[in-house]
Order: structure tokens, then C-alpha cells, then sequence
């Protein structure tokens, strides 16, 4: 069975220093592949999306960025975080034609 | 494109009372359509989809929707409220077998009344 491995489930962060989230996907092979935020009391924000290795959708222009170095693993990063990088953020899969599947989330705070 | 309105950021039921959480969508196809259950600090979990076919869907914790393509409405209900079933809710529409671009509405916290 498929199953999505997101970690860490909260982190704490210095405004300023760096950022790199991780998100994993087992038992599919090619998926689609989705980074969401949602702020405290607010909706999903897509952020960005990948349909292949290397290949990066960037829905909102921020100071996060996307990668896909193979074909189940999507990382999320910032080289500076600001305070209004804080949020719950969510990574999640898919095939065509299904529903998301979603990690169970990384509760970042910055400081 | 395609979005979703969902109606009412809270609702408040009373346990075994009906429960309906209103979602309208506008899409320039054929939708695909979908509800979402998240727990506190937890991710989305699929509680039904309606792609094609039957148009009252029914999903897990004794969940269905009615996708009514006249009034543009997926509406979520639940006959009779268990306090379990407190939680945030998102209605999602993508445009068919495509879902890169699905888009999630605002969310509906429910709330249930002992």
C-alpha cells in the first residue's frame, strides 16, 4: 500500500537561518507531488507542485523553494526564513484521476 | 479554472442533529470533486470523491454528497452528529482527471454540541 512520510512533525526556527523539509512517498511509482501551507484559521495555499523529477511548479512567488531529486522524495527549503513562513505545511501525492493523499503536516514556528 | 466557495467558516451542531456543510464550485469542466476531514495538527484525510457516475457519493464515518450539476453544489452531510466528528472540513474541485490543478476552499469548522 502507498503510504507519504513527512517529517519533522514541529520545528522551531530562528527568523533568518535556513529551512529544508522532507517528504516521502512509498508504494507508487511517479506520482504528482504537492507542497501546501496553511496559515493559523486560513485555507491550503498550494505552493508548489512537481509531476517529475526536476520539475517544479511554483504556484505563489515567495522566498521557499521546491526540489525533486528522485522520484519519491520532495523537499521543501528557504535559505532565510521570515516570521510569515510560519504555518502548518503539508505535503501530498497523487495519481491521476485520485484524490490527494496528505502527509500528516510539520508545524513550523519561526522566531 | 476552477474554485470553491464553501459556506459558513463554522458551524455549530447538536450530537445526533443533522450535519450539513455547503460547498458550491465553478469549473470550466467536468469536475472532479472531493471533501476532506483534518484533525488538529494533523493532514487531510479523503472522506469521498465524486469523479463520474452516481451522483450521491457516500465515504467513510457515515458521510455522503450529492454532486448537483444545476446548482453547482457538493454538499457534505451526515444524518446524525456524533462528537467525534468535530473537526475542519475542506471541499476540494479539480477539472477532471487533471488534478494538478485542484483548489481546496477555506474550510468549514465544525463544532458538536453535547
Amino acid at each position: 500500500s502507498q503510504t507519504i512520510h513527512q517529517w519533522p512533525a514541529t520545528l522551531v526556527q530562528p527568523v533568518g537561518s535556513p529551512l529544508s523539509l522532507e517528504c516521502t512517498v512509498e508504494g507508487t511509482s511517479n506520482p504528482n507531488l504537492y507542497w501546501y501551507r496553511q496559515a493559523a484559521g486560513r485555507g491550503l495555499q498550494l505552493l508548489f507542485y512537481s509531476v517529475g523529477i526536476g520539475q517544479i511548479s511554483s504556484e505563489v512567488p515567495q522566498n521557499l523553494s521546491a526540489s525533486r531529486p528522485q522520484d519519491r522524495q520532495f523537499i521543501l527549503s528557504s535559505k532565510k526564513l521570515l516570521l510569515s513562513d510560519s504555518g502548518f505545511y503539508l505535503c501530498a501525492w497523487t495519481l491521476m484521476g485520485y484524490g490527494y493523499t496528505f502527509g500528516s503536516g510539520t508545524r513550523l514556528t519561526v522566531v | 479554472a476552477q474554485s470553491v466557495t464553501q459556506l459558513g467558516s463554522h458551524v455549530s451542531v447538536s450530537e445526533g442533529a443533522l450535519v450539513l456543510l455547503r460547498c458550491n464550485y465553478s469549473s470550466s469542466v467536468p469536475p472532479y470533486l472531493f471533501w476532506y476531514v483534518q484533525y488538529p495538527n494533523q493532514g487531510l484525510q479523503l472522506l469521498l470523491k465524486y469523479t463520474t457516475g452516481a451522483t450521491l457519493v457516500k465515504g467513510i464515518n457515515g458521510f455522503e454528497a450529492e454532486f448537483k450539476k444545476s446548482e453547482t453544489s457538493f454538499h457534505l452531510t451526515k444524518p446524525s452528529a456524533h462528537m467525534s466528528d468535530a473537526a475542519e472540513y475542506f471541499c476540494a474541485v479539480s477539472g477532471g482527471r487533471n488534478n494538478n490543478d485542484m483548489r481546496f476552499g477555506a474550510g468549514t469548522r465544525l463544532t458538536v454540541k453535547p
